[in-house]
This record gives structure tokens, sequence and C-alpha cells, in this order.
């Protein structure tokens, strides 16, 4: 079974404006760790943001924001301000478990965002 | 500069060959893993390690093969037995966190190795 799903067609966005990128993940773990990441065209993969299942606060990082709703199991990103070089992949990530140890994560099958001036 | 370094960065395999993709780091990570990215896909873990001269299986290890000897390396050696080899595959590493430890241990990737079987 998909352990991470994102499910939005691409996305194509106002400069200056925010998106939301939606995440569902399925596990059984009371302990677990949620992560996007960024992929631009060159390949490699940028770490944004992070949140542990028991952070009671949503995660930000700069422009960066996690709507972690746990109950529904959904992590959503949320970028504000939009900028030109946000166009990219995004993915959503999920390690289960606790972090001690274990750094194995399940991917989703991202998101495309292209932002246009 | 600290990160992890892939090379190379394309590279053309014939079939029946083994290949082996580099990936060293300087980051000081107990942990490296090695992923598969297919054409508007997630990644796949392949194969991950945890500490020098050990190593376990992720989700599709089959037709592939890793060493760890020293703790800044951990090649990925493309087999014959791997019948869908073409790919993208992107190295990473991690700290690995022990109670009362760091609790965001997000992964540090290379830049990946685009591979191609002709």
């Amino acid at each position: 079974a998909q352990k991470i799903t994102q499910t939005q067609p691409g996305m194509f966005v106002q400069e200056k404006e925010a998106v939301t990128l939606d995440c569902t993940y399925d596990t059984s773990d009371q302990s677990y760790g949620l992560f996007w990441y960024k992929q631009p065209s060159s390949g490699e993969m940028i770490f944004l943001i992070y949140q542990g299942s028991y952070d009671e606060q949503n995660a930000t990082e700069g422009r960066y924001s996690l709507n972690f709703q746990k109950a529904r199991k959904s992590a959503n990103l949320v970028i504000s301000a939009s900028q030109l070089g946000d166009s990219a992949m995004y993915f959503c990530a999920m390690r289960e478990g606790p972090p001690y140890g274990n750094n194995r994560l399940a991917f989703g099958k991202g998101n495309q965002v292209v932002v246009i001036p | 500069d600290g990160g992890i370094t892939q090379s190379p960065k394309y590279l053309f395999r014939k079939e029946g060959q083994n290949v082996t993709l580099s990936c060293e780091q300087n980051l000081n990570h107990d942990a490296m893993y090695w992923y598969r990215q297919d054409p508007g896909q997630g990644l796949r873990l392949i194969y991950y390690s945890q500490i020098v001269n050990d190593f376990q299986k992720g989700d599709i290890a089959e037709g592939y093969s890793v060493s760890r000897e020293k703790k800044e390396s951990f090649p990925l050696t493309v087999t014959s037995a791997q019948k869908n080899p073409t790919a993208f595959y992107l190295c990473a590493s991690s700290i690995v966190s022990y109670p009362g430890g760091a609790v965001n241990t997000e992964a540090f990737f290379g830049q990946g190795t685009r591979l191609t079987v002709v």
C-alpha cells in the first residue's frame, strides 16, 4: 500500500502568490517524521522542512510552512510568496518510527510546480 | 565545502554488463543510502548502511549490490541481474540519532547519476 500519497496534477502558480501542496500518509506508528524535499530540473534533492509526529506546532522554515493535521494524516506544504526559482518537483516523505537509528524514508510521487511571472 | 559527490553524472551500460556508481561524502555521516527514481515517480530505497561494514536491503535490492568499507564511501553496483536498470540514481547520507539526540535527521543528497542501458 502506498505510504505517501501526492495526487495533485501539475500546478501553475503566479509569482508572489502562495501555493499549497497536498500530502497524505499512512502509518500505524505513533512516532514518525515527515519531510518535504524540492527537486529542481538539475536533479538534486533539497531538504525544505521537517515535522515530527509529536511536534505540537506546525513547522516553518522561511517561506515554507507545513500544515500538519495529525488526525487526518495530512502534511501539506505551503509556499508563500512564490518565486520563479520555486519551479520544481516537490516530494513528501515519511520516516516511520522514532528517529533513533532509523532514517529510511518512503517518498510520494511528487507534485510539479511551475511559477509564472 | 561539505557534501555528497556522485560520479559519473551520466553512465551508459551495455546489456549484460555490471557497472558501479560512486558515492562519497565528507559530512561525517554514519548513514548512507541509495535510491532509484524512475520518470514521474518518487524515490525508492535500494540499500542503506548505518555503519561501516554493515548494510541492509531496501525495498528494491534485487539486481544491486553495495559495499561500505569506509565511512565516506558507499558504491552501488548495478549487476546484469537487474532487468530494467535505466533510471536516475541518488545517493544520500544522514546522521544516526540516538535517544536524547537530534530528531530531525534529514538526508542530504548528491547530484545523482543517470544510468542508461544501450
